[in-house]
Order: structure tokens, then C-alpha cells, then sequence
């Protein structure tokens, strides 16, 4: 596999449900970054991981909780979300601060 | 703060016509300046980019040109095609910073 994949692509879960989205990048980067796209709405910047240590947190709410084991792989655990946190959730990863990001397709999370 | 204006949407265009999508940024200095494709349930992909004053990104027919003077990356191509529609958004992010910064997208329609 080439570039930054995500899975699932697709998640249905309800409010009390503890779900996580998987993150993983071949392209050697060091900084791994998780983004909100809901419609209607500019792309929101959740947290940015460089060389495994989280450097930006933009005041998202804590029934989102990212992991970072290494600089491959980037995690975003779910529990009790509420159905206006249904949206697009994309991870990209980029070689270092300021550079191009590259972004994976994306999970599609529903939450009933 | 820093901020991207992009041109409302939806943008409709035969095919063969030429294009343009209007990006301003507000901001001091000099960012780097990027245009991201978004294809219909993918992720964002990297157009071109442009990293200083009067750079010219160019990619698969598509150009920006960055211009200091009006705070200015507009989206050219000659001639759409039918699968260049998509959603386009301009971004931008200052040395040493992890943060890129997007407009709202400009969702472009091309019919046969």
C-alpha cells in the first residue's frame, strides 16, 4: 500500500458505543494530523501528532482521544458522541511542520 | 488572524470552458499557499502549491500564480473537463507551523 490509508471508511454507531478509527501512513512522514470536515464548514484542524508527541490539541472535546504509537500509525478513539459529531474525519500525515500534507479518504462516521 | 476567501459556489461549466476560482488570504508575511482537489467520496489531494512571492504552481492543466501584491492565488485551467469536477480548496500555512489554513471550497460542476 502506497500514501496515508484509513479505516473503517464507513462507521454507524450510537451515543453509547466506544468506536476507533485507524490511521496509517507509508510515506515516512513525521507528523500525522486528524481533521474534521463537516458540511458547510471549513475543514477543522483536531490534533497534530510530529515524532509520536502531540504538539497541537484545537480545543476539541474529550470524547475524542487520539494515540499515537509511532510515526506511522495514528488512532482516534470515540465514546459517547453526539450526532452533531457525525461527519467526515480525515487523517494526513507531512514530512515536517509547514510542508504539503497528504491526506487519506477518509471515515464517514455517523452517529445515531 | 490569518483567513482564505474563496469564491462562493457552485460553479457550473461546459466542458472545454476556462476556468477560474478566486482565492484571497489575509494574512502577514508570506505563507505558503496551496490548492487541494476533494473527488466525490475521497479525501483531499494536493493540486499544486506555490511557497513565495510570484511562484507559479502548475498541475495536470492547472495553474496559481502567488501573488503578493492583491494577497492573491487564483485557480486557472484552459480547458475543464467533465472529470474535473470536484471540490477545490485553497489553503495556506507559515513556516514552522503545522496549522494549514482553508477556505471554505468551491464545488465545481462540468457537463458535457
Amino acid at each position: 500500500e502506497t500514501g496515508v490509508t484509513q479505516t473503517p471508511r464507513h462507521l454507524v454507531m450510537g451515543m453509547t458505543n466506544k468506536k476507533s478509527l485507524k490511521c496509517e501512513q507509508h510515506l515516512g512522514h513525521n507528523a500525522m494530523y486528524w481533521y474534521k470536515q463537516s458540511a458547510k464548514k471549513p475543514l477543522e484542524l483536531m490534533f497534530v501528532y510530529n515524532f509520536k508527541e502531540q504538539t497541537e490539541n484545537n480545543s476539541v472535546p474529550s470524547r475524542f482521544s487520539p494515540e499515537c504509537p509511532n510515526s506511522s500509525h495514528l488512532f482516534l478513539h470515540l465514546h459517547t458522541l453526539q450526532p452533531e459529531d457525525s461527519a467526515l474525519y480525515l487523517c494526513a500525515s507531512s514530512r515536517q511542520a509547514h510542508d504539503e500534507q497528504f491526506f487519506g479518504p477518509g471515515t464517514r462516521l455517523t452517529v445515531l | 488572524g490569518n483567513s482564505v476567501t474563496q469564491m462562493e459556489g457552485p460553479v457550473t461549466l461546459s466542458e472545454e470552458a476556462f476556468l477560474t476560482i478566486n482565492c484571497t488570504y489575509t494574512a502577514t508575511g508570506y505563507p505558503s499557499l496551496f490548492w487541494y482537489v476533494q473527488y466525490p467520496g475521497e479525501g483531499l489531494q494536493l493540486l499544486l502549491k506555490a511557497t513565495k512571492a510570484d511562484d507559479k504552481g502548475s498541475n495536470k492543466g492547472f495553474e496559481a500564480t502567488y501573488r503578493k501584491e492583491t494577497t492573491s492565488f487564483h485557480l486557472e485551467k484552459g480547458s475543464v473537463q467533465v472529470s474535473d469536477s470536484a471540490v477545490y480548496f485553497c489553503a495556506l500555512i507559515w513556516a514552522g507551523s503545522y496549522q494549514l489554513t482553508f477556505g471554505k471550497g468551491t464545488k465545481l460542476s462540468v457537463i458535457p
